[in-house]
């Protein structure tokens, strides 16, 4: 599966969007791009995922590029209770091969 | 309620002693996976089971082994050949391991002192 990149970390002011952008320029044609974040000591959940047309749910949207090789998630009007770490991870047909990084922490400021 | 349980959420133990995490799902998924987060970092893959009776090797697997008797219940033995055992545990289930989203425990703190 491929590997991705992203910043270690963003801040946003809160009521503002947050994008939050990831690099996955080795994706292969049958791997979905999904997206989870993790509250401090807590289990990821789950936000969104795509293949290759944007999507968008009660949580965020999810941009992908049309050659796919990065992606944005985008928290339209970002709350304090947002600031968490996100990974972006590609996923296939092997999902045991996933391979979460060490994520993007978002702080959400005041 | 639906979803996936751990326990406990902490758990010490000595040093050479094996240990049994539990992990439990109700959500009639079929794949289940087993991570291992230090502090600072992602989630590491240590084993993922795709149906009962089965169950593979992920990138960390020495040191810690798995069965997968019941389609509900994915138990992970952190074993004495386990050399940094100290770490968050976090289990996950999804209904397929291809292209579905996964679902995770609120995770199993250990400490080996």
């Amino acid at each position: 599966d491929a590997k991705t990149t992203q910043p270690t970390s963003m801040d946003c002011a809160e009521g503002r969007a947050a994008n939050l952008p990831c690099n996955h320029s080795t994706i292969s044609g049958n791997e979905y791009v999904y997206w989870y974040r993790q509250i401090h000591s807590q289990g990821p959940q789950y936000i969104i995922h795509g293949l290759k047309n944007n999507e968008t749910n009660e949580m965020a949207s999810l941009i992908i590029t049309e050659d796919r090789k990065s992606s944005t998630l985008i928290l339209p009007h970002a709350t304090l209770r947002d600031t968490a770490v996100y990974y972006c991870i590609v996923r296939g047909t092997n999902a045991g091969k996933s391979t979460f990084g060490d994520g993007t922490t978002l702080t959400v400021k005041p | 309620d639906g979803g996936i349980t751990q326990s406990p959420k902490y758990l010490f133990r000595k040093e050479g002693q094996n240990v049994t995490l539990s992990c439990e799902q109700n959500l009639n998924h079929d794949a289940m996976y087993w991570y291992r987060q230090d502090p600072g970092q992602g989630l590491r893959l240590i084993y993922y089971s795709q149906i009962v009776n089965d169950f593979q090797k992920g990138d960390i697997a020495e040191g810690y082994s798995v069965s997968r008797e019941k389609k509900e219940s994915f138990p992970l033995t952190v074993t004495s050949a386990q050399k940094n055992p100290t770490a968050f545990y976090l289990c996950a289930s999804s209904l397929r391991t291809a292209n579905t989203e996964a679902f995770f425990g609120q995770g199993t703190r250990l400490t080996v002192v």
